[in-house]
């Protein structure tokens, strides 16, 4: 099973600030089946972005992923107060795996 | 508008049984992949099961394989998630998730929450 870790565990980081999450694979991923969520406290994961770099519907462009094989990246250009949330970033490579997230709070 | 909407979970002792079941609305069910994932109390997501179109492929997380069943009938737009031989470590809230585009998660219910204990 790949296994997918995410660094920081936790950033803090102030409103309009670049944000840049990070998730390695131990080993290599299609970046085709690569995905990133968001969870805001009490509400269910929204879909980002799919196939490593593609914004799901609705998202906005401050949002945008890349990266292939084993290192993969968001990056939130400029963070919104709604950004505020913890991101998850999941592979199929076989089977489903997520990473075991990364909290982006307010500094 | 794409609506997934989890049944009521609930209390269930160690050892015991409970069906989750999922309608789908907004969307033709049998054109989609459909997911269970759980997230345990202040935990991350953790993929649970899988089915097909049809139902003729599924599959499971280790954790869960003999003992959970997913199902779907598409002529009522229904999802299951048949739970047997429930542990205390099966305590989640347990998501209804349609697969999107190259195998992402692309819609959620809103989550059931479901407590095994004494």
């Amino acid at each position: 099973e790949i296994v997918l870790t995410q660094s920081p565990g936790t950033l803090s980081s102030s409103p309009g600030e670049r944000a840049t999450l990070s998730c390695r694979a131990s080993q290599s991923v299609s970046s085709s089946y690569l995905a990133w969520y968001q969870q805001r406290p009490g509400q269910a994961p929204r879909l980002l972005i799919y196939g490593a770099s593609s914004r799901a519907t609705g998202i906005p462009d401050r949002f945008s992923g890349s990266g292939s094989e084993t290192d993969f990246t968001l990056t939130i250009s400029r963070l919104e107060p709604e950004d505020f949330a913890v991101y998850y970033c999941q592979q199929n490579t076989g089977s489903w795996t997520f990473g075991q997230g990364t909290k982006v709070e307010i500094k | 508008e794409v609506q997934l909407v989890e049944s009521e979970g609930g209390l269930v002792q160690p050892g015991g049984s409970l069906r989750l079941s999922c309608a789908a609305s907004g969307f033709t069910l049998s054109n989609y992949w459909m997911h269970w994932v759980r997230q345990a109390p202040g935990k991350g997501l953790v993929w649970v099961s899988f089915i097909n179109y049809d139902g003729s492929t599924t599959n499971y997380a280790d954790s869960v394989k003999g003992r959970f069943t997913i199902s779907r009938d598409n002529a009522k737009n229904t999802l299951y998630l048949q739970m047997n031989s429930l542990r205390a470590e099966d305590t989640a809230v347990y998501y209804c998730v349609r697969g999107g585009a190259l195998r992402s998660l692309d819609y959620w219910g809103q989550g059931t929450l479901v407590t095994v204990s004494s």
